[in-house]
């Protein structure tokens, strides 16, 4: 079985900082997806980054980049300057296999604030 | 590309009544999936397809809900005998099973159901 865990409920940032969210996950499958979702309160899942089990190159888009270390599970979002508009929930999420597009499996998400 | 598109975007109803929603996946997507979320929680894998095949099941989806993708395309979850527990956000998304754009789920804006 898979599972992630976000151990940060509420995270706080001043606008044009940067802000590290924590992802950890568990499975015994040698081949896997990770990916981050933002959550506005409108309630839509939007899609921000992707890393694969296999690759080996941290994942980046645009502002977001993706610090992934095997050894220790983790897979932790990193937002560079934020923006206000980054306020939203935040959800990473698991898939086992890469090629296949089989069940995300998610965390309980950590709730980002930008201040201004 | 119009996306991934849910209706009714909010659905009130009492206890025991049925209700049915509708997702329609972006358009070329072979796998179309169900989530539900309930307040402040990550989504919870509920069922997927791939064409018309109904390939897994949750242990959440009760004998009270079905859903159904006749012909490939849109898919519909029906609830019946409602009760207030099923109070949630319920989210369709659509992926490519394989292709350029990877095996990312594209989710729709949801549902949102309260049950009276």
């Amino acid at each position: 079985a898979q599972k992630i865990t976000q151990t940060q409920p509420g995270m706080f940032v001043q606008e044009k900082e940067a802000v590290t969210l924590d992802c950890t996950y568990d499975t015994s499958d040698p081949s896997y997806g990770l990916f981050w979702y933002k959550q506005p309160s409108s309630g839509e899942m939007i899609f921000l980054i992707y890393q694969g089990s296999y690759d080996q190159q941290n994942a980046t888009e645009g502002r977001y980049s993706l610090n992934f270390q095997k050894a220790r599970k983790s897979a932790n979002l990193v937002i560079s300057a934020s923006q206000l508009g980054d306020s939203a929930m935040y959800f990473c999420a698991m898939r086992a296999g890469e090629t296949s597009g089989s069940r995300l499996t998610f965390g309980e998400g950590t709730q980002l604030t930008v201040n201004p | 590309d119009t996306g991934v598109s849910q209706n009714p975007r909010h659905k009130i109803t009492k206890r025991g009544q049925n209700v049915t929603f509708r997702c329609d996946p972006i358009s070329e997507h072979n796998r179309l999936y169900w989530y539900r979320q309930t307040l402040g929680q990550g989504p919870e894998f509920l069922t997927y397809f791939q064409n018309e095949a109904q390939l897994e099941k949750s242990r959440l989806l009760s004998d009270r809900f079905s859903a159904e993708r006749p012909k490939g395309s849109f898919s519909t979850l029906e609830i019946q005998r409602t009760e207030q527990g099923d109070s949630a956000m319920y989210l369709c998304a659509s992926s490519l099973l394989f292709g350029q754009s990877g095996p990312f789920q594209y989710f729709g804006p949801g549902t949102r159901l309260t049950v009276t």
